[in-house]
């Protein structure tokens, strides 16, 4: 069974860092691209960042670039967000998802962890 | 900045047939941009419902259908059950590795 679980939300201090994790299990991880996708409180899905299976691809949204950093371990199966210099509006759920085969959609979810910044 | 957009909410009655749509701020939607539907119960972890347009995701009942319609990528429930109570996000692949979704629908059945 495929399964993706985030960890390492928390409350932080607007300028602060974070660090998530999310663990795979029941696939091959380095075959997939892998995404973190985040839901402010009451509002929509906004795709942050995606990395390739191999992790040679980096890609972001223009509203984290510069200040989130995406990486994966394939030797442990574990997907990274490194979030430093957070915002306000940077508060919301974050969930990390996986790619197709072909990268363009999501095929399977993790619940996600929550990330307050607020002082 | 490309934005997508469907309709705020939504309502159906029970046993009947709802369509929503997805527009593209920047002209209209096509197969290549692959565009994808989410059904999130809130509290809940998205469930993929469409892919590729109009491939239904493993276990997916076949009620649920996507297609492009006009210059928009749309989602029909046919039969609607109370169960399909919920909000609905498109997606869309814009290339060089980038995802957009759109605003989301709410959709109520009733």
């Amino acid at each position: 069974e495929v399964q993706v679980v985030e960890s390492g939300g928390g409350l932080v201090q607007p300028g602060g860092s974070l660090r998530l994790s999310c663990a795979a299990s029941g696939f091959t991880f380095s075959s997939h691209a892998m995404s973190w996708v985040r839901q402010a409180p009451g509002k929509g899905l906004e795709w942050v960042s995606a990395i390739s299976g191999t992790g040679y691809s980096i890609y972001y949204a223009d509203s984290v670039k510069g200040r989130f950093t995406i990486s994966r371990d394939n030797s442990k199966n574990t997907l990274y967000l490194q979030m430093n210099n957070l915002r306000a509006d940077d508060t919301g759920v974050y969930s990390c998802a996986r790619h197709s085969s072909d990268w363009y959609s999501f095929d399977y979810w993790g619940q996600g962890t929550l990330v307050t910044v607020s002082s | 900045q490309t934005v997508l957009t469907q309709e705020p909410s939504f309502s159906v009655s029970p046993g009947g047939t709802v369509t929503l749509t997805c527009g593209l701020s920047s002209g209209s939607v096509s197969t290549n941009y692959y565009p994808s539907w989410y059904q999130q119960i809130p509290g809940q972890a998205p469930r993929t419902l469409i892919y590729n347009t109009n491939t239904r995701s493993s276990g997916v009942p076949d009620r649920f259908s996507g297609s492009i319609l006009g210059n928009k990528a749309a989602l029909t429930i046919t039969g609607a059950q109370a169960d399909d109570e919920s909000d609905y996000y498109c997606a869309m692949y814009m290339g060089s590795g980038i995802s957009i979704f759109g605003g989301g629908t709410k959709l109520t059945v009733l």
